[in-house]
């Protein structure tokens, strides 16, 4: 299995400030025939189910806002929260979907300063 | 707008059949990737495996021996049953759609907490 590692395990930001949520995963998710990386990002507030911001490693998924950036190569992804707001307030997790299983990380849990 | 609903007992005995159903509303099962998720009480996601609309399944191999994922498009369906069950198998359950067999789920049901418990 792939093994999907999050840094930090959680996180404290300050309202409007930039949050960076890291991924590595244990073998690579780039595919060079499609130049794809097979690698999500998933917002989870409690009591919610985990809802898709990120996919192919840096596509928006529809109505999520611009301030949400996934980025990375390979196997180091990172996403950016460029100005914290209160509703970001959330657990994140990476998920790749390269190869089966398809493997999460252990999550982010993000909070405000 | 395609939503899903798990529905299945909230409660199971250790060595029972853990049996769930996702009923997929606003859209058709005939397309698309059907997929569980669980997610232990306090804990992270774990991948269970998915379906698509002709019966093709992957399932995670943890979890292979005991797990059946299966598709009613008749009913716009699918089903998950898992075998002798313990308590590591308490969780909240999640069903999902993905575009394919190698997408990320992009629909989430609201979940469903099953308690393995005598």
């Amino acid at each position: 299995d792939i093994v999907m590692t999050q840094s930090p395990d959680s996180l404290a930001v300050s309202l409007g400030e930039r949050a960076t949520i890291n991924c590595k995963s244990s073998q690579n998710v780039f595919y060079s025939s499609n130049n794809k990386n097979y690698l999500a990002w998933y917002q989870q507030k409690p009591g919610q189910p985990p809802k898709l911001l990120i996919y192919w490693a840096s596509a928006r998924e529809s109505g999520v806002p611009d301030r949400f950036t996934g980025s990375g190569s390979g196997t180091d992804f990172t996403l950016t929260i460029s100005s914290l707001q209160a509703e970001d307030v959330a657990v994140y997790y990476c998920q790749q979907y390269s190869n089966s299983p398809h493997t999460f990380g252990q999550g982010t849990k993000l909070e405000i300063k | 707008q395609v939503q899903l609903q798990e529905s299945g007992p909230g409660l199971v005995k250790p060595s029972e059949t853990l049996s769930l159903t996702c009923t997929v509303s606003g859209g058709s099962i005939s397309s698309y990737y059907w997929s569980w998720i669980r997610q232990p009480p306090g804990k992270g996601l774990e991948w269970i495996g998915f379906i698509n609309y002709s019966g093709i399944t992957n399932y995670n191999p943890s979890l292979k021996s005991r797990l059946t994922i299966s598709v009613d498009t008749s009913k716009n369906q699918f089903s998950l049953k898992l075998t002798s069950v313990t308590a590591a198998d308490t969780a909240v359950y999640y069903c999902g759609r993905g575009w394919g067999s190698f997408d990320p789920v992009e629909v989430w049901g609201q979940g469903t907490l099953v308690t393995v418990s005598s």
